[in-house]
């Protein structure tokens, strides 16, 4: 069946400093992958997303790159802030299956001043 | 735009007494719904999705049920709470053949 394996953390890091959250999934064809974040308290919302094999997902300086050789979709960001202490998640989407993102357990991210 | 709603925010229940969690979807039609648990130290875990009214997939047996009484209302219930039921619960919608989800705020249950 499906599935997401990634760091679960938690990660300690001070603030600018560069972050990796590693994410490899098992899926047949070929899934949409997601990194989805949750703030203390909150609900998840979509960080970034990459459809299709080597295609580049970004947002609020955050990069993943969807590796169809290696199945993997690390999560980067060079410098890390205060604010980016969260939850991240990463999931995947299988074309052709069920409705339903498949998640990997979550890394907590805590950043200190 | 879309909203949704999740209610209560937060509850503590006594072991054994009966939970309905609701959830509501605004500015959307017939989207898919899906409810979340996430317990401490145990990631995200689907309980229970749906692609249309009196439509419920079961992910994980358990002592849990969801109804869908209307398109766009969603409620997860129980009629006896363990303690491992505590944890935080998200509802979450979508649309088929699109694979992002938005997620409520969610509902912060203790069972004592």
């Amino acid at each position: 069946g499906n599935s997401v394996t990634q760091m679960e953390g938690p990660v300690t890091l001070s603030e600018e400093a560069f972050l990796t959250i590693n994410c490899t999934y098992t899926a047949t064809g070929y899934p949409s992958l997601f990194w989805y974040v949750q703030y203390p308290g909150e609900g998840l919302q979509l960080l970034l997303k990459a459809t299709k094999a080597d295609d580049k997902g970004s947002n609020k300086g955050f990069e993943a790159t969807y590796r169809k050789e290696t199945t993997s979709f690390h999560l980067e960001k060079g410098s890390v802030q205060v604010s980016d202490s969260a939850v991240y998640f990463c999931a995947l989407f299988a074309q052709g299956g069920s409705e339903k993102l498949v998640f990997g357990k979550g890394m907590k991210l805590t950043v200190n001043p | 735009s879309q909203t949704i709603h999740q209610w209560p925010a937060t509850l503590v229940q006594p072991v054994g007494s009966p939970l309905s969690l609701e959830c509501t979807v605004e500015g959307t039609s017939n989207p898919n719904l899906y409810w979340y648990r996430q317990a401490a130290g145990r990631g995200l875990q689907l309980l229970f999705y749906s692609v249309g009214i009196g439509q419920i997939s079961s992910e994980v047996p358990q002592n849990l049920s969801a109804s869908r009484p209307q398109d766009r209302q969603f409620i997860l219930s129980s009629k006896k709470l363990l303690l491992s039921d505590s944890g935080f619960y998200l509802c979450a919608w979508g649309r088929s053949l699109n694979p992002r989800q938005y997620f409520g705020p969610g509902t912060r249950l203790t069972v004592t």
